[in-house]
């Protein structure tokens, strides 16, 4: 059973602190790493793509990939409430790209 | 640029009847994946089609189905509904059919399904 797993949360910072964010995956054959943000009542965003171990940066979000510890974490820096809302880790263990393992979320809060 | 688009947005049916969802992909893209969102399960992989044909199918009773037609539009079927069913039901577009740097799936707004 390949499996994404991610602390629910709540997790709350405070504005302007970063927020961190983290994953673990079961199949080490996952080829590719994603971050989406999920609002309330919306649908999932995609925030950012990792395929290579180490960091990927894109503005105020640096993704980290560590492939052998199978661990994928996602660094929120300058936190605004706007942030706030349900983080998801999705893997793709191979194949098309339509077939996504997503983790169940973990919930962020930026206080102000 | 149109992004993906589903309908209808919200729908209340009653267990045992069936119901019919429909998705427009973005522009270009020919690849369609379907997936259910609910509180306890969170989202999970229902199917996959890429040029008219299924290629890949989640862990999901044969009650789902769905189909791809020529202009890459999709449609998945739930038949003999149960409580269990309802969730946001989401559709995803990708551009190219395999992975590649970059490419990735962008999601719809959803389906809304409360069976009742």
């Amino acid at each position: 059973q390949k499996e994404v797993e991610q602390n629910s949360g709540p997790l709350s910072v405070p504005e302007g602190a970063i927020a961190s964010l983290n994953c673990t995956y079961s199949d080490r054959g996952s080829q590719s790493f994603f971050w989406y943000r999920q609002y309330s009542g919306k649908s999932p965003e995609l925030i950012m793509f990792i395929y290579s171990n180490g960091d990927k940066e894109d503005g105020r979000f640096t993704a980290q990939l560590n492939k052998a510890s199978q661990y994928v974490s996602l660094l929120i820096r300058d936190s605004q409430p706007s942030d706030s809302a349900t983080y998801l880790c999705a893997v793709n263990v191979g194949g098309s790209q339509g077939n996504l393992i997503f983790g169940k979320g973990t919930k962020l809060s930026v206080k102000p | 640029k149109a992004g993906v688009t589903q309908t209808p947005r919200y729908l209340i049916k009653t267990r045992g009847q069936q119901v019919t969802l429909s998705c427009s992909p973005i522009s270009g893209h020919r690849s369609v994946s379907w997936y259910q969102q609910t509180p306890g399960q969170g989202l999970q992989f229902l199917f996959e089609y890429f040029s008219e044909t299924q290629r890949n199918k989640g862990n999901f009773p044969g009650r789902f189905s769905g189909r791809q037609f020529s202009n890459s539009r999709s449609e998945m079927n739930v038949s003999t509904l149960e409580l269990g069913d309802s969730a946001l039901y989401l559709c995803a577009s990708s551009l190219a059919g395999t992975l590649s740097s970059g490419n990735t799936i962008y999601f719809g707004e959803g389906s809304w399904l409360t069976v009742v």
